[in-house]
């Protein structure tokens, strides 16, 4: 059984700081990566993918991946209480298979 | 560019009923997926479809069931319509493959009395 572990949270970071939150797989083949973010109420968008080893940044968004311990992340920096939501991290295997997903960390940016 | 589109937004049905949702995808996007969306549950899979083929099923019973048009847009189907169903139903379109990139549309959310 393929699965996707995220902490559910909540997490509590006050605004201005840097929001970590992270994502482990099971699956070593795994080749793809997503990072949604849900609101309340409404359905995930995505923030970020990511396909190899190492960093990809996208404005105040850094997402890291790391094969060999079978782990993804996303640092959010500068944190706005808009920020506030659900995060989901995704991934995807062989071709062919669906994308799986974590159950979500809920973020809590306070200002 | 259109995203993805999702009738009806809200249904409220009873117990033993049946009900039919439908997808629109971006145009040009050929993978349509369906999800359910359950608090504390996440997002489960439920099926994809790709040039009117079913390719891939989730751990869902057979009253959950969809389908796929010549121009990509899919309708999911629930019959006999349980409590447990009431949720929020996601569909997800990608160019080609349920790996690459999904966008999801706004969903429908069903409540079964």
């Amino acid at each position: 059984q393929k699965e996707v572990e995220q902490n559910s949270g909540p997490l509590s970071v006050p605004e201005g700081a840097i929001a970590s939150l992270n994502c482990t797989y099971s699956d070593r083949g795994s080749q793809s990566f997503f990072w949604y973010r849900q609101y309340s109420g409404k359905s995930p968008e995505l923030i970020m993918s990511i396909y190899s080893n190492g960093d990809k940044e996208d404005g105040r968004f850094t997402a890291q991946l790391n094969k060999a311990s079978q782990y993804v992340s996303l640092l959010i920096r500068d944190s706005q209480p808009s920020d506030s939501a659900t995060y989901l991290c995704a991934v995807g295997s062989q071709a062919g298979t669906a994308l799986i997903f974590g159950k979500g960390t809920t973020l809590s940016v306070s200002s | 560019k259109a995203g993805v589109t999702q009738t009806p937004r809200y249904l409220i049905k009873t117990r033993g009923q049946q009900v039919t949702l439908s997808c629109s995808p971006i145009s040009g996007h050929r993978s349509v997926s369906w999800y359910q969306q359950t608090p504390g549950q996440g997002l489960q899979f439920l099926f994809e479809y790709f040039s009117e083929t079913q390719r891939n099923k989730g751990n869902f019973p057979g009253r959950f069931s969809g389908r796929q048009f010549s121009n990509s847009r899919s309708e999911m189907n629930v019959s006999t319509l349980e409590l447990g169903d009431s949720a929020l139903y996601l569909c997800a379109s990608s160019l080609a493959t349920a790996q690459e990139t999904q966008y999801f549309g706004p969903g429908t959310r069903l409540l079964v009395l």
